[in-house]
This record gives C-alpha cells, structure tokens and sequence, in this order.
C-alpha cells in the first residue's frame, strides 16, 4: 500500500525556518517525481514545487522561489521541504504527493502537515 | 503561467441526479502526443484530494464508473451520471502540462 507520512509541521514566527518531512513506503520511491502542494485554511489547492526521482531538476511556485527548497533522500525514502522566511501567508496544510513523471498525474497524496506562521 | 477556471463554484445535487462540472484553461492541454494533460480531483471534508481521472478521461484505479471526464484542447467536463451521498466535496481539475502546476479554484458539491 501506497503511503505518504508528513511530519514537522507547527507554528513558527514571521521570518522563521521549518523544514517539513515525507515519508514514503509502498513503492519504489526513486523512480517518482515528488510534489509538494499547499491548502490555506478554507481556500483551495496550490502547487508549492516538484523534484524528480534522482533530485537533479527542481521547480518552484514564484510566490516561495528563493525561500523554499525540495530535496529528497532516495536511500531513506524520504522527500523535504526547507521553508524560510517564512510569510504569515505560507500558513497552510502542506501536502506531499508524488507522480510517475514530468507532466504526469498526481496519483497519491499524503495526509498533510499544518504550517501556522505567526507571532 | 495557465490559469485554470471552473463551473459553477457551487453545484447543490440531487442523490440519483446527473450533475457536470466545467473547466476551463488558458492555453491548450492538447499534447502533440495526442494527450490532453488535464486532471481531476476530489477532496472529500477533512481528507486529502484522490484523483479521479487523468489525460482528460481516464478513469484512475477504484473510481466508479459513474464518473466520466470529456473535453480537449481548452475546454473540459467532469460528469456524474448518478449522485451518491459519498460524492460531496470539492471538485478539482489540474493541468500538470507546464510548470507551474494550476488547480482551478474548486467545485463544492453538496446534497440539496
């Protein structure tokens, strides 16, 4: 069975760093492209970034460009998202999911990580 | 980027009724593949979104048959033919085409 497990959620201060985990087990987690999506507290989805399977392409959303960066850890199956300077407009629940490839569908989507940004 | 819209925002249902969702992109979806990279999702209260259907009209694993997608090129349909209570819920459509990724703004189905 397909999981995605995201951790390290929480509430930090304006300007501050987090770095949110996903955990992957189910599947061959090197031959995925992985994604992370948001959702603000009653608003709808938006696509943070996407890494593909080896970690060597990356992509971003304009609004966390130069703030956020995805990586992944292929040998603990494990993909991250290093978030700073944080915005109080960054809260949301994060989403990890993953796809076959560029351009395909997101097939699995993990449970979601609350990130609150707040003084 | 493509922005991506849908209608109606709200679509109060009928169990047993049709119901029809629209989406629509501002640039082409149509591949030189053939394909049309448009997605569907659901996003049931409190839970994560599940896809539904992919390439414009393939059904993902374990969806029921009642649902179907159409469309090509900019315009799309995501169609029920029969509602059931279990499909309450926001309905997305995603083009996974060209970064950025784009969701629409959301479909809320909800029993009348």
């Amino acid at each position: 069975e397909v999981q995605l497990v995201e951790s390290g959620g929480g509430l930090v201060q304006p300007g501050g760093s987090l770095r949110l985990s996903c955990a992957a087990s189910g599947f061959t987690f090197s031959s995925y492209w992985m994604h992370w999506v948001r959702q603000a507290p009653g608003k709808g989805l938006v696509w943070v970034s996407r890494i593909n399977n080896d970690g060597t392409i990356t992509s971003y959303a304009d609004s966390v460009k130069g703030r956020f960066t995805i990586s992944r850890d292929n040998a603990k199956n494990t993909l991250y998202l290093q978030m700073n300077s944080l915005r109080a407009e960054d809260t949301a629940v994060y989403f990890c999911a993953r796809s076959t490839y560029s351009g395909s569908r997101i097939d699995y989507w993990g449970q979601g990580a609350l990130v609150t940004v707040s003084s | 980027d493509i922005v991506m819209t849908q209608s109606p925002l709200s679509l109060p249902v009928t169990p047993g009724e049709p119901a029809a969702i629209s989406c629509r992109s501002s640039q082409s979806l149509l591949h030189s593949n053939g394909n049309n990279y448009l997605d569907w999702y659901l996003q049931r209260p409190g839970q994560s979104p599940q896809l539904l259907i992919y390439l414009g009209s393939n059904r993902a694993s374990g969806v029921p048959d009642r649902f179907s997608g159409s469309g090509s090129g900019t315009d799309f349909t995501l169609k029920i033919s029969r509602v059931e209570a279990e499909d309450v819920g926001v309905y997305y459509c995603m083009q996974p085409l060209r970064t950025p990724l784009t969701f629409g703004p959301g479909t809320k189905v909800d029993i009348k």
